[in-house]
């Protein structure tokens, strides 16, 4: 079974430009999650799907973040424009359902300059 | 009362020797206590889990000590070994929304 698959792996922008990060969950999951993994810190969640509908996005700064899960199979997560504050790495996880294991990818890592 | 905190940050051991990682809570709706391995360059991946309604669970080498009314919970790996060394982290999570709320991790070494 194919793991959780996230591109690109690194990514170097300078800030106030913008990125954007792909994520295909395992075949058959309806949950994806998208999570922000500052150095040094645990995974903070910042949107969780339910196929393609948000079930929670309380901690996603909209005012820079968007992500959307398009016909509920893969996502897209978008900085515009980046701060220096950004610089981590970006994990996305999946999950059959709400509640169940939530298997990772291997993240991208984001340095804004 | 969100805050999973967890401790040491990191961690030397002997190989061989048994390491010891903690962590402590303060809401008491949490019912799920998962804890995660993440190697270097690689995203988290679940270790062992346990819910408050047991005490112990063991999975090979790997054991969760769980107590309730101290609200903590502890990882302890025997026998560690040099491919032991990782992040650990502890998480926890309600049924209300099921969303993981994540200890700081504890850098684990282990020195052959």
């Amino acid at each position: 079974e194919a793991g959780v698959a996230q591109s690109p792996r690194y990514k170097i922008i300078e800030k106030r430009q913008s990125v954007a990060f792909w994520c295909n969950p395992i075949s058959g999951h309806a949950t994806l999650y998208w999570y922000q993994q500052i150095l040094g810190q645990g995974p903070k969640l910042l949107i969780q799907f339910q196929n393609n509908g948000v079930v929670d996005d309380s901690q996603l700064p909209k005012d820079r973040f968007s992500a959307e899960r398009l016909k509920g199979v893969d996502s897209t997560l978008k900085i515009q424009p980046a701060k220096l504050e950004d610089s981590a790495v970006y994990l996305c996880a999946s999950s059959y359902s709400l509640g169940d294991i939530q298997y990772f990818g291997a993240g991208t890592r984001l340095s804004v300059l | 009362q969100q805050q999973v905190k967890q401790s040491p940050q990191s961690l030397i051991v002997q190989k061989g020797g048994i390491s010891i990682i903690n962590c402590a809570y303060e809401n008491t709706a949490f019912d799920y206590f998962p804890w995660y391995q993440q190697f270097p360059g690689k995203g988290p991946a679940l270790l062992i889990a346990i819910r408050p309604d047991v005490s112990e669970k063991k999975e090979g080498r790997f054991t969760i000590s769980f107590n309730k009314s101290a609200k903590q919970f502890s990882l302890h790996i025997m026998d560690s070994q040099p491919g032991d060394s990782a992040t650990y982290f502890c998480a926890a999570s309600t049924k209300s929304n099921y969303q993981l709320i994540w200890g700081a991790g504890t850098k684990l070494i282990i020195k052959p």
